[in-house]
């Protein structure tokens, strides 16, 4: 089945960008989504890019895909404490079921 | 204030009950979801419905059974003969109009399970 992959662990210090990395093996993906989790709490969206485009920016965040590659990245500029979390990449697809396939996550830890 | 709720936040079972999660919203959302999460992995989907009075099983769905009698209301049982219930439990609503970027789902708070 499809799959979605992400490092598990990145660690920066306040003020410095972050990039969190996902690839993901649907070739029928038409959305792919970035949420954020803090602790005990359930997913917030942050932002998602259609697949026909390359790049989405929305304030301090950038979201590059590669389609070709398989590729989506997500930058965090200026990251602060409070962007310490649990990111997800995930995908849906036009085929039939349109629940979404997640990666396992990747803990961002920002160091003052 | 329009949203998804999830109650109870913490849920204590004995082995061999069953257990009801209540998942609520009135986003006059389609379509409802619910994932599971363990740690150190990503969300697996357990049921979905995209339409009143129907739904679809997903990847886990053995040990689990849902309802949909009303569009706000899509309730998780987790029966006796789920092996391992523990985990977070996470249930998302969507418009379900895909390929327009407005299927996008949101999620609820979560209740933590715990089998004793």
């Amino acid at each position: 089945g499809e799959d979605v992959e992400q490092s598990l662990f990145l660690s920066v210090r306040e003020g410095d960008s972050s990039v969190i990395n996902c690839t993901y093996t649907d070739s029928s993906s038409t959305y792919l989504y970035w949420y954020k989790q803090e602790p005990g709490a359930g997913l917030q969206l942050l932002t998602y890019i259609f697949s026909n485009m390359d790049m989405k920016q929305d304030q301090r965040l950038t979201v590059l895909l590669n389609k070709k590659d398989k590729h989506l990245s997500l930058r965090i500029a200026d990251t602060q404490t409070g962007d310490s979390a649990i990111y997800f990449c995930a995908e849906t697809s036009d085929t039939g079921r349109r629940a979404l396939t997640f990666g396992s996550g990747t803990r961002l830890q920002v160091q003052p | 204030d329009g949203g998804i709720t999830q109650s109870p936040k913490y849920l204590f079972r004995k082995e061999g009950q069953n257990v009801t999660l209540s998942c609520e919203q009135n986003l006059n959302h389609d379509a409802m979801y619910w994932y599971r999460q363990d740690p150190g992995q990503g969300l697996r989907l357990i049921y979905y419905s995209q339409i009143v009075n129907d739904f679809q099983k997903g990847d886990i769905a053995e040990g689990y059974s849902v309802s949909r009698e009303k569009k706000e209301s899509f309730p998780l049982t987790v029966t006796s003969a789920q092996k391992n219930p523990t985990a977070f439990y996470l249930c998302a609503s969507s418009i379900d109009a895909p390929g327009t970027g407005e299927d996008t789902q949101y999620f609820g708070p979560g209740t933590r399970l715990t089998v004793l």
